[in-house]
């Protein structure tokens, strides 16, 4: 099993640009999520969804839209990218939700300039 | 490597040592706790998870404690190795999961 793969690792975009976050997982897990990474903080959770047609907001939504169409990909969308977006970001995925452990990919790092 | 280890508590400890990583949580209703290892470039893994209705759990070389009167949560690693170092970091869940800002364990060959 691959788990969760993200695409692309990096990334520059400028101010007002737009782009999409690819994450899809092997594992047939119905939660999956979104987080940002910033130095010296918490991840931060963006959206998640429960399964296939269902999503829902987190702490951070503001600039992002997500999609599940499927149970294996989850993508993010940056809609006019602003640097306060510049960050790392994690796709995540678990089998019962909060109470088991999320499988992670290997991040996007996102720089806006 | 990645920014994430940049302002981190650091623990410097000595191959073949024993390192105990501390974590405090803040809510008292958290009912599920996981220790994370993350080193640079790479996503989170991992590593043990506890409950609320326990207070230690064992896996290989790692332990975890639970003290829920002082909401404390540590992870002890047995014969520390060159490989464990990286960015180590707790959750904790109740309706959401929070996770903590993480420690960074430096292995001295």
């Amino acid at each position: 099993n691959a788990g969760v793969t993200q695409t692309p690792k990096f990334r520059i975009l400028k101010i007002g640009q737009s782009m999409t976050l690819q994450c899809t997982q092997d594992m047939n897990h119905n939660y999956m999520y979104w987080y940002r990474q910033d130095p010296g903080m918490g991840l931060k959770l963006i959206y998640y969804s429960v399964g296939a047609g269902i999503t829902d907001k987190g702490e951070v939504p503001n600039g992002y839209n997500v999609s599940r169409s499927t149970t294996e990909d989850f993508p993010l969308r940056l809609e006019l990218a602003a640097p306060s977006q510049t960050s790392v970001y994690f796709c995540a995925s678990s089998r019962q939700g909060r109470h088991s452990p999320l499988h992670f990919g290997n991040g996007t790092r996102l720089t806006v300039t | 490597g990645e920014s994430v280890g940049l302002h981190l508590p650091t623990l410097s400890v000595q191959e073949g040592d024993n390192s105990i990583i501390n974590c405090a949580y803040s809510n008292s209703a958290s009912d599920y706790f996981i220790w994370y290892k993350q080193e640079s470039g790479k996503g989170p893994q991992f590593i043990i998870d506890i409950r609320s209705n326990m207070d230690k759990r064992q896996g290989q070389r790692v332990t975890v404690l639970l003290n829920k009167t002082v909401k404390h949560l540590s992870l002890q690693i047995a014969a520390t190795q060159p490989g464990d170092s990286a960015v180590y970091f707790c959750a904790e869940s109740y309706q959401k999961v929070t996770f903590g800002t993480g420690t960074k364990l430096q292995v001295i060959p």
